[in-house]
């Protein structure tokens, strides 16, 4: 079955302790991006990969790195969490940057929680 | 710089009732849009979508039809169903940034 697969589903945490969100997928896709919801705000796009090794910044990247050593996982990594990182945050990939005929494929989400 | 406006909701029907939400947007040359559902603790689907002006994107008895004289998007449905509520986002793809852009989302709750 194609998935995309987040782990942990919800985690509560304290500031400051350096937390991962690991996100797989089997589809083979090359794109894959991570975005957080907040309410009244929709998702909003922290990090993307076009490819391996290959990353770039989305519109809120502030406390955030990533990286794409293989093509299947795009862990996300908040270094020293704050609360205003407290959020629902999604990975999704596609098959390519070029949405115009390949829809993004999301996870079911992480909720974060930061004391 | 590229933007999705779309209905505030909450939006509350009736089972069987018309649904409209209204999807506007802002970008350069000629982008895909899209309107993607998220059912209650899942990730988001994609809907449906439309590539260039005049397309119609249909699925599961909903639509919307890229218009680009009025820069809009706006999803309808003839019959709502209690199973349909969710909350919906309008995005578009490929305009000045080379990203997947989303409106604010609109809840829809159907009552019996």
């Amino acid at each position: 079955e194609a998935q995309v697969t987040q782990n942990p589903r919800y985690l509560i945490t304290v500031t400051g302790k350096k937390l991962t969100v690991t996100c797989s997928q089997n589809m083979n896709h090359e794109y894959m991006s991570w975005y957080r919801q907040d309410p009244g705000l929709g998702l909003r796009q922290i990090y993307y990969s076009m490819n391996v090794e290959v990353t770039d910044k989305g519109d809120v990247p502030e406390g955030y790195k990533v990286s794409r050593k293989e093509k299947r996982n795009f862990p996300l990594i908040l270094e020293s969490p704050s609360p205003n990182q407290t959020s629902l945050y999604f990975c999704a990939s596609s098959f390519s940057g070029g949405f115009g005929n390949q829809p993004q494929h999301f996870g079911d989400g992480t909720r974060l929680s930061i004391l | 710089g590229d933007s999705v406006t779309q209905m505030e909701g909450p939006v509350t029907l009736s089972e069987e009732a018309f649904l409209t939400i209204n999807c506007t947007y802002t970008a350069t040359g000629y982008p895909s849009l899209f309107w993607y559902v998220q059912y209650p603790g899942e990730g988001l689907q994609l809907l449906l979508k439309a590539t260039k002006a005049d397309d119609k994107g249909s699925n599961k008895g909903f639509e919307a039809t890229y218009r680009k004289e009025t820069t809009s998007f706006h999803l309808e449905k003839g019959s709502v169903q209690v199973s349909d509520s969710a909350v919906y986002f309008c995005a578009l793809y490929g305009g000045a940034t080379n990203k997947l852009i989303f409106g604010t989302g609109t809840l829809l709750a159907v009552q019996p």
